[in-house]
């Protein structure tokens, strides 16, 4: 199974000011149809995930362009460029390049 | 809008099964993959396999490979999962997901989860 290992655990943010989430995975996410195949979700208290980018850098529909994703191959970012009290849950990552799809462990953020 | 509606929480004696049920509604149900994801209390995700609701065809997880099984009816457009031999670390919130889009082979939308506690 691919390995998906995120940094760091948790981050403590100051409304309005930057965030950054990495995720490796253990073997490349790129698919020979030129696809990268990584996604982020959130988790806000209380709810069921949701679908923030898709194909590491692809906003889902209604998500806030202060989220954007980046990366290749094994190494991923995903950065919020400024913070708000909404934004607070956990972030995973996931991949769909091989079955069984798996999840980083997670990133929890709060608001200092 | 795409709705996936799970059935309420169970509790459940080690030993025994549990069938969870997510209806959809506002999209047609045949087109896309199911996927069931858990929860365990205070953890992250874990993927636990999907089903194709057009033909039947499933995929688990080899974690759950034996224990689990993932059916739909399509006449009223619900998916189950059923796990068989609980044990207490099966106590989770499982939720039910659809793919984003037809062929996508991802969650995109999800139930709102659906706890089932294990205990003697």
């Amino acid at each position: 199974d691919i390995v998906m290992t995120q940094t760091p655990l948790s981050l403590s943010v100051t409304p309005g000011q930057p965030a950054s989430i990495s995720c490796k995975s253990s073997q490349s996410l790129l698919h020979s149809d030129g696809k990268t195949y990584l996604y982020w979700y959130l988790q806000k208290p209380g709810q069921s995930p949701q679908l923030l980018i898709y194909e590491v850098s692809n906003r889902f529909s209604g998500v806030p362009d202060r989220f954007s994703g980046s990366g290749s191959g094994t190494d991923f970012t995903l950065k919020i460029s400024r913070v708000e009290a909404e934004d607070v849950g956990v972030y995973y990552c996931m991949q769909s390049i091989q079955l069984p799809r798996t999840f980083g462990g997670g990133t929890k953020v709060e608001i200092k | 809008q795409v709705q996936l509606v799970q059935s309420g929480a169970e509790v459940k004696k080690p030993g025994a099964s549990v069938k969870v049920s997510c209806k959809a509604s506002g999209y047609t149900f045949t087109g896309y993959y199911m996927h069931w994801v858990r929860q365990a209390p205070g953890q992250g995700l874990e993927w636990m396999g999907w089903i194709n609701p057009n033909s039947g065809g499933t995929n688990y997880a080899q974690k759950f490979q034996g224990r689990v099984t993932m059916t739909r009816d399509t006449s009223i457009s619900t998916a189950y999962m059923e796990l068989s031999r609980l044990r207490s670390d099966d106590t989770a919130v499982y939720y039910c997901a659809r793919d984003k889009y037809s062929g996508s082979y991802y969650p995109g939308y999800w139930g709102q989860g659906t706890l089932v506690t294990v205990s003697s």
